[in-house]
């Protein structure tokens, strides 16, 4: 159980368009959502924590008009990349914790990452 | 922000030496944990100690937790050529709105 899934795992896109990147708790609900940056050779650095039917909380120095993050439902986050450029080229990848009752909020659960290659 | 800050940054041993990296944090948690990942790809999670815990083993894996210092070590024993990765500790706690916060990882190569 507590699977995190990702879509898409790879994406390539042009400056200027604008990419979405789906995070979905497989087998749990999830209240909050985590979404982490990591350039490469580096760490994971939090980007936001996605809360389900509020606005997402954004660390400093990241802007938050150039990514949208939505939480619709218990199961599902999405990050936009609005109008990308190269530097936003980077892996992001996803969180969750088991936000039911008696589910164990040590554990995170991670998905699989989504490589923004922007061109 | 980054907590926690690995020791050493990049590592190289031979195959069948044992490989111990260091992770240091600063402020109070209830769990730490230990993931590995390889290059390009997702994390793998490890193992997770509580802050009421001082040492943990899952197979290959030792891991230990000193509070007092708020320092913990992973230990990989017998390391193979596969265990080449990057390793991170994590810091967390029991709230369902805090993240992990990831130190910076340490590089490891094990030479077969």
């Amino acid at each position: 159980g507590a699977v995190v899934s990702q879509h898409p795992s790879r994406v390539i896109c042009k400056s200027g368009t604008s990419v979405k990147i789906e995070c979905r708790s497989l087998d749990f609900q999830a209240t909050t959502m985590f979404w982490y940056r990591q350039f490469p050779k580096q760490s994971l650095m939090l980007m936001a924590t996605s809360n389900e039917g509020s606005k997402a909380t954004y660390e400093q120095g990241v802007e938050k008009d150039k990514f949208l993050i939505n939480h619709a439902s218990l199961t599902l986050s999405t990050l936009t990349v609005t109008s990308a450029h190269p530097e936003d080229s980077s892996f992001y990848i996803c969180s969750a914790k088991d936000s039911r009752l008696g589910g164990d909020l040590y554990e995170q659960y991670f998905g699989p990452g989504t490589r923004l290659t922007v061109t | 922000s980054q907590q926690g800050e690995e020791d050493p940054q990049a590592l190289s041993i031979q195959e069948g030496e044992n490989a111990t990296m260091n992770c240091s944090y600063k402020t109070s948690i209830n769990n730490l944990q230990w993931y590995r990942q390889n290059s390009g790809r997702g994390l793998v999670h490890l193992i997770l100690i509580r802050s009421n815990e001082r040492e943990k083993h899952s197979g290959r894996l030792r891991v230990t937790l000193d509070t007092s210092k708020k320092s913990s070590s992973l230990l990989i024993t017998a390391s193979r050529a596969a265990d080449t990765a990057s390793y991170f500790c994590a810091t967390g706690t029991n709230s369902g709105n805090t993240p992990l916060v990831f130190g910076k990882g340490t590089r490891l190569s094990v030479i077969a």
